[in-house]
């Protein structure tokens, strides 16, 4: 079965720290993305890497970095967290031969809060 | 851009059919997307439409108008199970590479 993972569930993180949220795909995809998920607002996407150490804003990211060393691993950081960055955070992966037929596929998310 | 339209929440008793509908705007297209999201769950791809007409898996249908920029997600014989957020997307046209852009999703309830 293929897998995106999501190393937390849950997290609360002070303000002002930096924090790391990781994500392994085990489906060789090229392309992995980063959203986040507020209420009403749908999924915006914050940051996508379409191939190890190349990446691409998205729409929202301000006050986040990624990082792709690997070509199964792509990690967000918040580099010092504040508390509208409170937020369920989703990591997806996809085939850079798939034009839509396949979609993405999301891991569980993390959801973080920063108090 | 683009952006998408979709109703926040639609209710429907057990065993009926619902239709949950999205409009876009985009500069160009290449198919609409459906995602399914039960809660506290990770979003699953459910259907894809790149010309226009129905395409149906099992009890789900997915319908698309390129010429009104509009779709529709069918379920019928709607189970509790369906109780869960859909979402409508379409390929961002801006830089590289196949992103989506999501609409704010619609809030299924089936009532029994």
């Amino acid at each position: 079965d293929v897998k995106v993972t999501q190393s937390s569930r849950y997290l609360v993180k002070r303000t002002g720290e930096k924090v790391f949220l990781e994500c392994v795909q085990d489906m060789d995809h090229e392309n992995m993305f980063w959203y986040r998920q507020d209420p009403g607002l749908g999924l915006r996407l914050i940051y996508f890497s379409y191939d190890v150490k190349m990446k691409e804003k998205g729409d929202i990211p301000e006050g986040y970095s990624v990082s792709r060393e690997k070509k199964e691993r792509f990690s967000l950081i918040l580099e010092s967290a504040s508390t509208n960055q409170t937020s369920m955070y989703l990591c997806a992966s996809s085939s850079s031969q798939d034009r839509g037929r396949y979609g993405y596929t999301f891991g569980s998310g993390t959801r973080l809060t920063v108090v | 851009g683009q952006s998408l339209e979709q109703p926040s929440e639609v209710t429907a008793v057990e065993g009926a059919i619902v239709q949950i509908n999205c409009t876009y705007q985009t500069s160009g297209f290449y198919g609409l997307s459906w995602y399914q999201q039960h809660d506290g769950g990770a979003p699953t791809f459910l259907s894809y439409n790149a010309l226009d007409g129905l395409e149906e898996t099992g009890r789900f249908s997915s319908f698309l108008s390129r010429s009104d920029s509009y779709g529709y997600l069918l379920l019928q014989e709607l189970q509790m199970k369906d109780s869960a957020s859909y979402f409508c997307a379409v390929r961002d046209q801006r830089g590289y590479g196949n992103k989506l852009v999501f609409g704010a999703g619609t809030i299924l309830r089936v009532k029994s």
